[in-house]
């Protein structure tokens, strides 16, 4: 059974830091992995997207990364401003299951100061 | 474009009766619409998957007696609680595609929180 997790669960950092989160899975049978990001009350919004046969997606600032012989992922987040804040979910797409059920992390909620 | 809009937002009601859950995909058809819910603290988790024109597929734990789906028309999708309990309180929130594949990106509604008092 594919299990996802995300740590730290949460992260405060001052406004301008580089910063690094990182999502791991247990099972490598994956079709996709992706970055999501969730403000407060609402719903997802997909930040990006890394195909199984890729190893990274960048897109601004952020850069995802992939290796998916080791079951881990990262987001990086380049320059950090406040409006970063929010809660980021990690959600891989296995194999025999379809195109909605992802599996998501609990995500890791990060707090950028100004 | 492929916005996915859900409503209500927050709706709060009483132990016992039903409560009826839109979603919408405004600038897009789908043939596929995802139900999923989120308890707190805890991770998304993928409820049922509703087809247009037919029966829904629920997930294993998932009482489709209790969470009825409707798929009706290319841009509505919507679940209805049924008697609902405390223990239904969550997060409740749909996704949809522009098409199918596993590699297609999934555009989710803002999500409805549903209180049961």
């Amino acid at each position: 059974k594919q299990e996802v997790t995300q740590i730290p669960a949460a992260l405060s950092v001052p406004e301008g830091e580089n910063l690094v989160l990182n999502c791991s899975f247990t099972d490598s049978a994956i079709y996709n992995l992706q970055w999501f990001r969730q403000d407060p009350g609402k719903g997802l919004t997909s930040l990006l997207l890394i195909q199984s046969s890729q190893r990274e997606q960048t897109s601004g600032r952020l850069n995802a990364s992939l290796d998916k012989s080791s079951g881990r992922s990262t987001l990086y987040i380049a320059a950090s401003q406040p409006g970063d804040s929010a809660t980021y979910l990690c959600a891989v797409s296995s194999y025999g299951g379809s195109q909605g059920n992802l599996i998501f992390g609990k995500g890791t909620k990060l707090s950028v100061k100004p | 474009g492929a916005v996915v809009s859900q409503h209500p937002s927050r709706v709060i009601c009483k132990s016992g009766t039903s409560v009826k859950i839109e979603c919408r995909s405004l600038d897009f058809q789908a043939t596929t619409m995802f139900w999923y819910r989120q308890f707190p603290k805890q991770s998304l988790m993928l409820m049922a998957t509703s087809n247009e024109g037919s029966k829904a597929t629920y997930e294993q734990g998932v009482e489709k007696d209790k969470f009825l789906i409707n798929h009706a028309s290319l841009t509505l999708s919507t679940l209805t609680v049924t008697s609902a309990h405390p223990e239904d309180s969550s997060f409740y929130i749909c996704s949809a595609s522009t098409y199918q594949g596993t590699n297609s990106p999934l555009h989710f509604g803002n999500g409805t929180r549903l209180t049961v008092t």
